[in-house]
């Protein structure tokens, strides 16, 4: 059964940069949330996904913005990079119906220079 | 707004002691509160809470809520250096979001 996965696994980029991160749900699970977890801080709720809409939002700019498909996977977009934005990007996937754990995958470290 | 403090930020134990992490929270319309152990970088599932006074166990682990006080405690028994981690507590509000606590660095010297 495979867990949740994330691409890629380290980033690099340079102030004003885009990038695209994505994430494939444990299987069975219909619903993605992403969080960005600063050095020393726990997770910080972005966003979540469920049948392709974003369901909430967390006090993130709109430069985060998402986008889920019909097979659950998902992709968090950052656009115009800060320096600020350098983070560990977790997702994390759950049933809608039911229970509230989430199930996370290893993240993607972003480092913007 | 949704608030988790987890205390203490940090602590170093030896081997075979037992510790006891707290979290407290305040969150409307409550479902759960969560626990994970983060080692690296995925943080990993240890327990879900929604009723008062049960305690759930897992080997040298347990935990506890307490909806009245509105806080949780887990206790890691004869600690070992594997237990060495940043130990996560999350809220589940409306929808489900998760509300995290800054996370308890636990370090277990041999």
């Amino acid at each position: 059964d495979a867990g949740v996965t994330q691409s890629p696994t380290h980033l690099i980029k340079t102030r004003g940069q885009q990038v695209t991160l994505r994430c494939s749900p444990k299987s069975g699970h219909d619903t993605v949330s992403w969080y960005q977890q600063a050095l020393g801080q726990g997770p910080q709720f972005i966003f979540q996904y469920y049948e392709e809409e974003e369901r909430q939002r967390g006090n993130f700019p709109d430069r985060f913005s998402g986008h889920q498909y019909p097979n659950y996977s998902s992709e968090l977009n950052v656009n115009a990079l800060l320096l600020g934005d350098s983070a560990l990007y977790l997702c994390a996937s759950s049933l809608a119906r039911g229970q509230e754990t989430q199930y996370f995958g290893p993240g993607t470290r972003l480092l913007v220079l | 707004e949704d608030k988790v403090v987890q205390s203490p930020l940090s602590l170093v134990v030896h081997e075979g002691d037992t510790v006891t992490l707290n979290c407290s929270y305040e969150v409307t319309n409550f479902r759960s509160l969560l626990w994970y152990k983060q080692e690296k970088k995925a943080p990993t599932f240890l327990f879900m809470l929604t009723s008062s006074g049960i305690e759930k166990k897992s080997g040298r682990l347990s935990s506890i809520l307490d909806k009245k006080e509105l806080f949780s405690i887990l206790n890691i028994t004869a600690t070992q250096t594997g237990d060495s981690a940043v130990y996560l507590c999350a809220v589940a509000g409306a929808n489900s979001k998760l509300t995290f606590g800054k996370g308890i660095t636990l370090s277990v010297r041999p």
